[in-house]
């Protein structure tokens, strides 16, 4: 998994719980993502970022906060957990933009 | 809208039946086209990017094409260990900080 690791693997929580969701990475890339994976949809690109404490938008972000404090850590925060968050979500990192993404091994999360 | 369209949804295959994957894309400008395999429980696993009309790629079984409405990703003899879902996405000229995703393929093959 190119040197990506992700926490928790599997997480179950209840509507309304925060969640935070890490990924760690080796390989001290500039560009960190993460992405979530529903069936019947591609992976869906929630945020980015291309620096320490530089961070965008993606296309599914609402509901979504991010912050990267060290190049190797990238975190996902979901402030209020919903149903409808309930996805795999993968962490994928690039040495540029242009560059291929490889991906981590995913967390799977479940909002009863 | 950029769009990423996959085809088949799901692909049944004994082994040793050669067969190929599509991925047809409408894009405003194709920056480059990736193929992905995906493990049930596992992380998408690069396989090829191909960036202009008419290049190929090839790795043991798999071979990777590119027009420039489409890709194909051809499976020559294919063995149980090919099964996988195969994942297209494409990276945009304006915009290369993302990719866009099809919905993917499922490949069984059977002995």
């Amino acid at each position: 998994d190119a040197g990506i690791t992700q926490s928790p693997r599997h997480k179950v929580t209840e509507t309304g719980t925060p969640v935070t969701l890490r990924c760690h990475q080796t390989e001290n890339h500039r560009y960190m993502y993460w992405y979530r994976q529903d069936p019947g949809h591609g992976l869906r690109l929630i945020h980015y970022s291309y620096g320490v404490k530089d961070t965008d938008k993606g296309e599914v972000s609402d509901g979504y906060s991010v912050s990267r404090s060290k190049t190797e850590d990238f975190l996902l925060t979901l402030e209020s957990a919903t149903s409808s968050q309930t996805s795999v979500y993968f962490c994928a990192i690039s040495e540029y933009s242009t560059d291929t993404q490889y991906f981590g091994p995913g967390t799977r999360l479940t909002v009863l | 809208e950029d769009q990423v369209t996959q085809s088949p949804e799901a692909l049944r295959l004994q082994e040793g039946e050669s067969s190929s994957l599509n991925c047809s894309y409408t894009v405003s400008g194709l920056r480059g086209l990736f193929w992905y395999r995906q493990d049930p429980g596992k992380g998408p696993e690069f396989l090829f990017t191909l960036y202009s009309a008419g290049e190929e790629k090839e790795k043991e079984r798999l071979k990777a094409t590119l027009t420039k409405k489409e890709s194909f990703l051809h499976i020559t003899a294919p063995k149980p260990e090919d099964s996988a879902t195969y994942l297209c996405a494409v990276q945009v000229s304006s915009n290369t900080d993302k990719l866009i995703f099809g919905t993917g393929t499922r490949l069984q093959v059977f002995p």
